[in-house]
């Protein structure tokens, strides 16, 4: 399996000020299709993953653009240009390309 | 808009069995898959398979085959999971998720089953 890893595995950010998230992955996640299966998800206090960011830098939709994903091969990192109360969490990153579709361990972020 | 709703808590003891349902509704469930993923208590998040329900093929995971059969009513658009010969290590919050397009993540997720086995 595919082992995803993060850093850091948490953060406490000022509001209004810049995060950034970086994944890892053991393995290349570019296929021969030319797509590169990385994915962001945020997992709000007590509710279900959402998804953010797709094939490293699509946001989904309603998915506001102060979230940007970036990175190619195995190096990947989610920015959140100013950060708001509503975007605490923990994040996961997870890869698709490979068969079982592994996540990263979380970063939590949450407001100083 | 899509949706995807979940049944509500179990509580069951080792080595019985549970059967999670999950509604979709808001898109043409024939037209996408479902997956689902578990989160044992402070943990992450751990896939578990997925069917297609188009045709109901399914693809599990390997730690779970043998264990868990994944199936889906098409006529009420509704996927289920279940799992047999429960351990204490599968109590956790099961979620289902609609497999987008690309057949490569999970774009809409239910609100999550907490499943806990205790004797």
């Amino acid at each position: 399996d595919i082992v995803m890893t993060q850093t850091p595995l948490s953060l406490s950010v000022t509001p209004g000020q810049p995060a950034s998230i970086s994944c890892k992955s053991s393995q290349s996640l570019l296929h021969s299709d030319g797509k590169t299966y990385l994915y962001w998800y945020l997992q709000k206090p007590g509710q279900s993953p959402q998804l953010l960011i797709y094939e490293v830098s699509s946001r989904f939709s309603g998915v506001p653009d102060r979230f940007s994903g970036s990175g190619s091969g195995t190096d990947f990192t989610l920015k959140i240009s100013r950060v708001e109360a509503e975007d605490v969490g923990v994040y996961y990153c997870m890869q698709g390309i490979h068969l079982p579709p592994t996540f990263g361990p979380g970063t939590k972020v949450d407001i100083k | 808009q899509v949706q995807l709703v979940q049944s509500g808590a179990e509580v069951k003891k080792p080595g019985a069995s549970v059967k999670v349902s999950c509604k979709a509704s808001g898109y043409t469930f024939t037209s996408y898959g479902i997956s689902w993923v578990r989160q044992a208590p402070g943990q992450g998040l751990e896939w578990m398979g997925w069917i297609s329900a188009y045709n109901g093929n399914t693809n599990y995971a390997q730690k779970l085959q043998g264990r868990v059969t994944m199936t889906t009513d098409t006529s009420t658009s509704t996927a289920y999971m279940e799992l047999r010969s429960l351990r204490s290590d599968d109590t956790a919050v099961y979620y289902c998720a609609r497999v987008t397009w690309t057949g490569r993540s999970f774009d809409y997720w239910g609100q999550g089953t907490l499943v806990t086995v205790s004797s």
